[in-house]
């Protein structure tokens, strides 16, 4: 399977910070990206998406920022809250057209300090 | 909408034994199925994508005989870990998709909760 078998990082912020978290894509074809955040023992959450003709899109709360050029995706979290804490991961859709085959980034854990 | 369903939530088998895990889309069609693995503290890794009504698309590494995948309508979606082993023990997710292949090719999956299994 695809995936990268790494542990996780971890981003510690304090509460009502702004959290950014990364993520490095690999396919320069991807068109299609996707924020998820996992809490534990569940499945991930969707957050956000955007497609590769934008490079920012915004939701409550959070952005999502594409850069193309370098492939990296970032989300940001405005006033982070304590309900903010969990993994969050970035997917790419790497499929041709008619299919729709999704990677997932190693993750990042948000820590949120009290 | 877009409710994804997974059960059991967890089980717990004996070495040798077969366990059937079902996901289904409760409020949506779903004409493909992705089953993922997670270990902890890492990511998502692919097993295989299904399509409802034909054979199941196996990610490179995962063993089709061993990790069973049926599709058998648009709502249900089972992966059946045969002749489980200690180190099949793992966090299995389904996701789903809808059901138009055209304006479903760019849309967030949504996912099951997860069904932890543990093989003693």
């Amino acid at each position: 399977g695809e995936s990268v078998g790494l542990h996780l990082p971890t981003l510690s912020v304090q509460e009502g910070d702004n959290s950014i978290i990364n993520c490095a894509y690999s396919n320069s074809a991807s068109d299609y990206f996707i924020w998820y955040k996992q809490e534990s023992g569940k499945g991930p959450q969707f957050i956000i998406d955007i497609r590769s003709n934008m490079d920012k899109r915004q939701g409550q709360r959070v952005t999502v920022l594409l850069n193309k050029t370098v492939k990296h995706l970032s989300l940001q979290i405005a006033a982070t809250q304590p309900g903010d804490s969990a993994v969050y991961f970035c997917a790419e859709n790497k499929g041709t057209s008619g299919t729709y085959k999704y990677i997932f980034g190693t993750g990042t854990r948000l820590k949120v300090l009290a | 909408g877009a409710v994804v369903s997974q059960h059991p939530s967890w089980v717990i088998c004996k070495s040798g034994t077969s366990v059937k895990i079902e996901c289904r889309s409760l409020d949506f069609q779903a004409t493909t199925m992705f089953w993922y693995r997670q270990f902890p503290k890492q990511s998502l890794m692919l097993m295989a994508t299904s399509n409802e009504g034909s054979k199941a698309t196996y990610e490179q590494g995962v063993e089709k005989d061993k990790f069973l995948i049926n599709h058998a309508s648009l709502t249900l979606s089972t992966l059946t870990v045969t002749s489980a082993h200690p180190e099949d023990s793992s966090f299995y997710i389904c996701s789903a998709i809808g059901q138009d292949p055209v304006s479903s090719y760019n849309s967030p999956l949504h996912f099951g909760n997860g069904t932890r299994l543990t093989v003693t």
